[in-house]
């Protein structure tokens, strides 16, 4: 069975451009979260995708947004980035909302310069 | 704020003898607790849960301990071995949440000195 899948593994984008991450959860998960690790901050709870819709958002600005389609693969936007939004953004995968355990994918390392 | 904290940002131990990491939380909605191992370049990986009705949970040479009172875990490892070392995650999620959120700590580097 294929873990979770993110791509791209890493990128680097310049301050003010808009980057698109992408994440396929593991075959028959329907539930995708998103999480931003900083140096010294841990994982930052970003927001989570169950059956294409949000169910729960952590504080973060409006400029980070996701989205989650039919076959449970979801996408996570940040624009107009910032130098500060260079971070490894981790996707994890569950059966089900409430599950009491969540798969990690290989994370994607963005670098804003 | 940071609802879950591991105060210690490193450790060190020689191989074959206990590893105790630790973690406390501020929350008391918090009903279920879970460690993660993660090596570089890798995405966290599933080590061992426990849930607030437990206060002990044991998985071969991973043992978690939980005291709902002062709101603390810890994870020990015997023996510890080198591929131990790692990061270590604890986190903590509200039973009944309406999403999948855990609340992680900022993460222990253990290192396993053969």
């Amino acid at each position: 069975k294929a873990g979770v899948t993110q791509t791209p593994r890493y990128l680097i984008k310049t301050r003010g451009q808009q980057v698109t991450l992408s994440c396929s959860p593991i075959s028959g998960h329907r539930s995708v979260s998103w999480y931003q690790q900083t140096p010294g901050q841990g994982l930052q709870f970003l927001f989570e995708y169950f059956s294409e819709t949000q169910r729960n958002k952590g504080n973060f600005p409006g400029r980070f947004s996701g989205r989650q389609f039919s076959n449970s693969r979801s996408e996570m936007n940040v624009s107009t980035l910032e130098l500060g939004d260079s971070a490894l953004y981790l996707c994890a995968s569950s059966y089900r909302q409430g599950a009491t355990e969540a798969f990690f994918g290989q994370g994607t390392r963005l670098t804003v310069v | 704020d940071q609802q879950v904290k591991q105060n210690s940002p490193s450790l060190s131990v020689q191989e074959g003898r206990i590893s105790i990491l630790n973690c406390d939380y501020t929350n008391s909605m918090f009903d279920y607790f879970l460690w993660y191992k993660k090596y570089p370049a890798e995405g966290p990986t599933f080590l061992i849960s426990i849930s607030s009705i437990k206060d002990k949970n044991e998985d071969g040479r991973f043992t978690v301990f939980l005291n709902k009172s002062a709101k603390h875990l810890s994870l020990h490892i015997v023996p510890s071995q080198p591929g131990d070392s790692a990061v270590y995650f604890c986190a903590a999620s509200a039973w009944g949440n309406t999403g999948n959120q855990f609340y992680f700590g900022t993460g222990t580097s253990l290192t396993v000195i053969p």
